[in-house]
């Protein structure tokens, strides 16, 4: 049972690269997110899925795409990387049921740094 | 919008004190109270957690608290260890899918 994984650990772009982040679980949690982490700033959401072939909006959703074509998988992409991308992605996923009320915490891949130069 | 608000930023403790961090939320409809440890490169691990129909939980030396008129919750760690030393996150779910984290304090436990 490997819980959430993400794939690269590290990463450096040039500004206007793309690339594709992945995040694979496999606990069958409906609930998955991406969270970035910078200094001072905790955690913010860019994107979360509800379920597979769903994808919404987090509070900074700017310059970033999501797609869940698979339950297991949430693939995070930046299309043009700039240097006010450069932070700390964590993956997470979440067993909550939320029309049922049912809300539990998340589990957390370990994160992929990138830097964009 | 829907804000949760943490503090301190940071904490230094001696070895075998307690050590309290406490967090505010803004939306009343928040119901989840997750708290999380994050030590150094490591990602964030969920350590306890409360429920809007709970004033407090206990587990071993941690503990949470709930005042939901004050809308604020708060952690509590006893006889502090040095591997307690880490950032602890407090977050709030909005009763939606969104959870909101507060930015994080940083604790030092000196041996």
């Amino acid at each position: 049972n490997a819980g959430v994984t993400q794939t690269p650990k590290f990463r450096v772009l040039k500004t206007g690269q793309s690339m594709t982040l992945l995040c694979a679980q496999d606990m069958n949690h409906e609930y998955m997110y991406w969270y970035r982490q910078d200094p001072g700033m905790g955690l913010r959401l860019i994107h979360y899925s509800v379920g597979e072939g769903t994808t919404a909006k987090g509070e900074v959703p700017d310059g970033y795409n999501v797609s869940r074509l698979k339950k297991q998988n949430f693939l995070l992409g930046l299309e043009s990387a700039a240097p006010s991308q450069t932070s700390v992605y964590f993956c997470a996923s979440s067993y909550s049921n939320f029309a049922q009320g049912d809300l539990y915490g998340y589990t957390f891949g370990s994160g992929t740094r990138l830097t964009v130069v | 919008g829907e804000n949760v608000e943490q503090h301190p930023s940071t904490l230094s403790v001696q070895e075998g004190d307690s050590a309290v961090i406490k967090c505010t939320y803004s939306d009343s409809a928040s119901n989840y109270f997750p708290w999380y440890k994050q030590e150094l490169g490591k990602r964030p691990q969920l350590i306890i957690d409360i429920r809007s129909n709970v004033g407090e939980k206990k587990d071993q030396r941690i503990a949470v608290t709930l005042n939901k008129t004050a809308k604020h919750f708060s952690l509590h760690i006893t006889e502090t260890q040095p591997e307690d030393s880490a950032v602890y996150f407090c977050a709030a779910n909005t009763g939606g899918f969104k959870t909101i984290f507060g930015a994080g304090t940083r604790l030092f436990v000196k041996a």
